[in-house]
């Protein structure tokens, strides 16, 4: 499996850009990265997934490093509801082995 | 659409009673897994299901059974609780495999 290395916490300041690094230097050339965030006292919800470029959407942008061993999320203007656990998954892609796995996540303070 | 619909919400169990979480979907996913959160802790991964009638083990199925009868529901059972088993149970659909997932709001769980 892949593994993941995540900042476990990380402050902004509301209105501002965040960039939320992550590390998976075991990543496997077919495993997308995907990105979940977990607010309080409710389950994950999906925020975006890439394989080698980058990816835009309504919520964030995914920044994935030419050689794929680390990608950034991306939120153009944080809100206080972005205030969240952000975990950064590989997907284990083998037929019959599919898996997610969450580590612990970056746990983001928006301060307003 | 109600989306990932989880009961009950909360619940309290014996050491040895047994108890059956349940989970639905209407959005004709093939994916749906369960998974537990325990505090300070990511998600593990318990059981999953590819389809109807299929499922498989995750990373901690000791103590869970599972059974996919039909696509839409995918109920979690505990045969003999056990104090180990307290923790916050999310279930979680997808449309093809576990990109996307679609989470409940989960099912709080105490094992006394």
């Amino acid at each position: 499996d892949a593994k993941t290395t995540q900042p476990n916490s990380m402050e902004s300041n509301e209105e501002e850009p965040v960039h939320l690094p992550c590390n998976h230097s075991t990543i496997s050339g077919t495993d997308y990265i995907h990105w979940y965030r977990q607010l309080p006292s409710q389950g994950p919800e999906y925020v975006i997934h890439g394989l080698t470029s980058n990816v835009n959407n309504r919520m964030a942008s995914l920044a994935i490093a030419e050689d794929r061993k680390s990608s950034t999320l991306i939120l153009h203007r944080a809100t206080l509801r972005d205030a969240a656990v952000y975990y950064c998954i590989p997907r284990i892609s083998n037929f019959g082995n599919e898996k997610l796995t969450f580590g612990t996540g970056t746990r983001l303070t928006i301060i307003p | 659409n109600a989306g990932v619909t989880q009961t009950p919400k909360f619940q309290v169990l014996k050491t040895g009673q047994s108890m059956t979480l349940q989970c639905a979907q209407d959005m004709n996913h093939e994916y749906m897994s369960w998974y537990r959160q325990d505090p300070g802790m990511g998600l593990r991964l318990i059981h999953y299901s590819v389809g109807a009638g299929i499922t498989d083990q995750g990373e901690v199925p000791n103590g869970y059974n599972v059974s996919r009868s039909t696509t839409e529901d995918f109920p979690l059972r505990l045969l003999s609780a056990a104090p180990s088993q307290t923790s916050v149970y999310f279930c979680a659909s997808s449309y093809s495999g576990p990109a996307k997932l679609f989470f409940g709001s989960g099912t709080q769980l105490s094992v006394l």
